[in-house]
């Protein structure tokens, strides 16, 4: 079955210790992209990747780390997370520019 | 700065009512506009993606089309099934970069 695959689905950590949300996609997309869905502001792209070793920041890049070593895997990093990083985040994949993502089923992460 | 803004922010439909989401957007370049549908609690869903002004896309009550300012989502005859919160999103500009409205909610009574 085409899908993205996040994990875990819910994290509660403590302020400042790392954590990784890992992201895989099975449909050999060139895009992946994270984003965090907060209640009133919406999905907001937290950084994007066009391929392989190319990433780049979307609109609210702060505190968040990625790479993209290979076509499959985007992983996001939160180096010291902090309680205004509490939220649900969203792996996505597309086949390319200009077409509609895939959206994996969500990390509900709370930083206490 | 690219800018979506969807309308109404809540819509109440009682089966079979038939009516209209409203899309707005501002960007330099349209690259292409989507429409997804979530679910609480679940990833959002793909729906449709228009590249030009005056085009249309159906998939069974849904009917999208767009403008060069603006997007529609009809929906027709509508059932308590499609309650939902329904996304739009340009894609412009830099190639990956997307940018979501806030969602128009659904709720369909039977």
């Amino acid at each position: 079955e085409a899908q993205v695959t996040q994990n875990p689905r819910y994290l509660i950590t403590v302020t400042g210790k790392k954590l990784t949300v890992t992201c895989s996609q099975n449909m050999n997309h060139e895009y992946m992209s994270w984003y965090r869905q907060d209640p009133g502001l919406g999905l907001r792209q937290i950084y994007y990747s066009m391929n392989v070793e190319v990433t780049d920041k979307g609109d609210v890049p702060e505190g968040y780390k990625v790479s993209r070593k290979e076509k499959r895997n985007f992983p996001l990093i939160l180096e010291s997370p902090s309680p205004n990083q509490t939220s649900l985040y969203f792996c996505a994949s597309s086949l390319l520019q200009g077409h509609g993502y895939t959206f994996g089923s969500g990390t509900r992460l709370t930083v206490v | 700065e690219d800018q979506v803004t969807q309308s109404p922010e809540a819509l109440r439909l009682q089966e079979g009512e038939s009516s209209s989401l409203n899309c707005s957007y501002t960007v330099s370049g349209l690259r292409g506009l989507f429409w997804y549908r979530q679910d609480p609690g679940k990833g959002p869903e793909f729906l449709f993606t228009l590249y030009s002004a005056g085009e249309e896309k159906e998939k069974e009550r849904l009917k999208a089309t767009l403008t060069k300012k603006e997007s529609f989502l009809h929906i027709t005859a509508p059932k308590p099934e499609d309650s939902a919160t329904y996304l739009c999103a340009v894609q412009a500009g830099d190639a990956g970069k997307s940018t979501f409205g806030d969602g128009t909610t659904l709720t369909v009574k039977p």
